[in-house]
């Protein structure tokens, strides 16, 4: 149980254009679910946290009019990067949880801005 | 701010040995504690968690907590290659506080 996938795993995109990832929990309800990026040799960073049918919630120094978080149902959130520039580029991945403490994390989303 | 520390590594553990990772937190009021493990170009897979003092065992894993110290550990005993990666330690409290991890190589 508690299986999160995330789609697409990898993609390369060009420098100004968007990019959307979407993260799933697949046999749960999510009643939060996270947005992490990690840097090579770096350790994860939490980029945001969304509720079902809230706002997200973004850390200090995120921008949310670049990533753009949608969690429209229990089952789904998405992350768009918005006019995506090559320092853009990192592993996005999402986590998930149904409000016990632990958080199931996706696969991830390898991003190349080129 | 709330803080998990964690030695980064790498620590070296031969084949077939008890491999024992440690960290320290900063906020008292967390009462949730998960080790994840984590590959190379990997996301970070939830193997153990625990709540109360004391020992949880696993399998070849055991947690140890200790809320008075303010100390988490995670031992592997038996250790075997496939288990070199990095294991980050989580605190739970208001969210969840991640150190950034022990890199842990097993030599065959």
């Amino acid at each position: 149980g508690a299986v999160v996938s995330q789609h697409p795993s990898w993609v390369i995109c060009k420098s100004g254009t968007s990019v959307k990832i979407e993260c799933r929990s697949l046999d749960f309800q999510a009643t939060t679910m996270f947005w992490y990026r990690q840097f090579p040799k770096q350790s994860l960073m939490l980029m945001a946290t969304s509720n079902e049918g809230s706002k997200a919630t973004y850390e200090q120094g995120v921008e949310k009019d670049k990533f753009l978080i949608n969690h429209a149902s229990l089952t789904l959130s998405t992350l768009t990067v918005t006019s995506a520039h090559p320092e853009d580029s990192s592993f996005y991945i999402c986590s998930a949880s149904w409000g016990s403490s632990e958080q199931y994390f996706g696969p991830g989303t390898r991003l190349t801005v080129t | 701010q709330k803080e998990v520390e964690q030695n980064s590594g790498p620590l070296s553990v031969p084949e077939g040995a008890i491999a024992s990772l440690n960290c320290t937190y900063s906020d008292r009021g967390s009462q949730s504690f998960f080790w994840y493990r984590q590959y190379s170009g990997k996301s970070p897979e939830l193997i153990m968690f625990i709540y109360s003092n004391g020992d949880k065992e696993d399998g070849r894993f055991t947690a140890q907590l200790n809320k008075a110290s303010q100390y988490v550990s995670l031992l592997i005993r038996d250790s075997q290659p496939s288990d070199s990666a990095t294991y980050l330690c989580v605190a739970g409290a208001d969210g969840l506080t991640f150190g950034k991890g022990t890199h842990l190589i097993i030599q065959p």
